[in-house]
């Protein structure tokens, strides 16, 4: 069983439209990280949250940690091809296990022009 | 300042035999770990190192090691491949005390 349950599994979409990729757990996480994989390629960081309710932007990107650091969510502003790849996220719980990340199995995004 | 790097990219390997990769971590980082990537189950952690001692394990089976040089440079090595290992092993650094971690390209491994 996956300790972060992300969804959708997989989103095709048209250029323009928005988006959003869920990161959902029963667990407590320390720190949440989304990554953006190419295929072939290492997972590429986009953002870490630590504080719960804490919200980032980058861009177009927007990435929320709820309240009490168990979910997290990645909204896309009128998504581009160039957003196309598998979006990670990634927990963390500190402590006894500082090193290990707990990783969705990812949301495979496709924009279409 | 520059990234993890992973050394090979590509590996074809046949069943039985044994492989060790290479991973240097972005400079100034102490921690490395490594995870397998396939299809089926995504992303599972192996090891992590820290000042050369391994801290964490994750849930694999013996054949798979690592080991972390005095200048944070870590290699992992897998005895008696099995058509199962066949994957993307990534390498991670960080700095100490933190979670975010930064990933290698990665070595693809093929067991034929």
């Amino acid at each position: 069983t996956q300790l972060l349950e992300q969804s959708p599994q997989f989103l095709s979409i048209q250029e323009g439209e928005n988006l959003t990729v869920y990161c959902n757990s029963s667990s407590v996480f320390s720190s949440l990280q989304w990554y953006r994989q190419e295929p072939g390629e290492g997972p590429v960081l986009l953002v870490t949250v630590v504080t719960g309710g804490e919200v980032k932007k980058l861009k177009r990107l927007t990435f929320q940690f709820g309240d009490a650091r168990k979910d997290s969510s990645l909204h896309i502003t009128a998504a581009q091809p160039g957003d196309t790849g598998l979006y990670l996220c990634a927990g963390a719980h500190g402590g006894s296990t500082l090193g290990r990340l707990y990783f969705g199995r990812g949301t495979q995004l496709t924009v279409w022009p | 300042k520059a990234g993890v790097t992973q050394t090979p990219r590509y590996l074809i390997k046949t069943r039985g035999q044994q492989v060790t990769l290479s991973c240097s971590p972005i400079s100034g980082h102490r921690s490395v770990s490594w995870y397998q990537q396939t299809p089926g189950q995504g992303l599972q952690f192996l090891f992590e190192y820290f000042s050369e001692t391994q801290r964490n394990k994750g849930n694999f089976p013996g054949r798979f090691s690592g080991r972390q040089f005095s200048n944070s440079r870590s290699e992992m090595n897998v005895s008696t491949l099995e058509l199962g290992d066949s994957a993307l092993y990534l390498c991670a650094s960080s700095l100490w005390g933190t979670d975010t971690q930064y990933f290698g390209p990665g070595t693809r491994l093929t067991v034929l």
